[in-house]
């Protein structure tokens, strides 16, 4: 199985700021994803992260908004800026390793 | 990718079996279906798969009706711990995951 680190576990950041999110596999994963699960919600797809690749982004998600990096195989950032109270959710990392997906323990993005 | 339908919520006496039923109606002969579950404040663990085959593991059982419309995920002694949210998919291999709504299990002493 692959273990999925992810920094930080939660943060509080104010209104009009950024927040970026890491995420470190322990083996190396061509396929990498962001998910974000808003309170008392499903998981929702951002993007598919590829390394050696821009990311893909699902409808109602823009790069502007999500930048995205993927510089090697085991490790990829999320960036959610500008930040607003509606971005307040928990934002995971998720990597397919050998057929399966794995996912870390998420990050809990709360806005004031 | 098909989706899925799951019963919003569900209770289970601990000890018991629970058995998790999920349609999925148009799923197409390559789509595997996938079992994950989502206990409070943690990401999604992964529980079983398969594509026609029942399927056992340490965790828990998968049944898939012949047709492959619907399937049923099968804890076979519910403890408090597996209260969760449990999530059938269907996707075709090595494709991304898409969740839908999940069933919320209670476990109950």
């Amino acid at each position: 199985s692959a273990v999925i680190s992810q920094k930080p576990s939660r943060d509080i950041c104010q209104r009009g700021t950024s927040l970026t999110i890491q995420c470190q596999v322990d083996s190396q994963v061509t396929m990498m994803f962001w998910y974000r699960q808003q309170p008392g919600q499903s998981l929702t797809l951002i993007a598919t992260a590829n390394q050696g690749s821009e990311a893909t982004y699902e409808s109602g998600f823009v790069i502007d908004k999500f930048p995205i990096s993927r510089p090697n195989l085991t490790f990829s950032t999320l960036t959610v800026s500008n930040l607003s109270p509606e971005d307040s959710s928990i934002y995971l990392c998720s990597a397919q390793y050998r057929g399966e997906q794995y996912f870390g323990p998420g990050t809990r993005l709360t806005v004031t | 990718d098909a989706k899925t339908t799951q019963p919003t919520s569900m209770d289970c006496a601990e000890g018991r079996a629970a058995n998790l039923p999920c349609n999925h109606s148009t799923i197409s002969g390559n789509e595997y279906v996938y079992w994950y579950r989502q206990i409070h404040s943690q990401g999604p663990q992964y529980i079983i798969h398969g594509l026609k085959n029942n399927e056992t593991n340490e965790m828990a059982s998968l049944i898939i009706t012949e047709d492959r419309k619907s399937s049923t995920l099968i804890l076979p002694h519910a403890t408090l711990r597996d209260t969760a949210v449990y999530y059938c998919i269907v996707k075709y291999n090595n494709n991304d995951m898409r969740f839908g709504a999940g069933t919320r299990l209670t476990v109950k002493p």
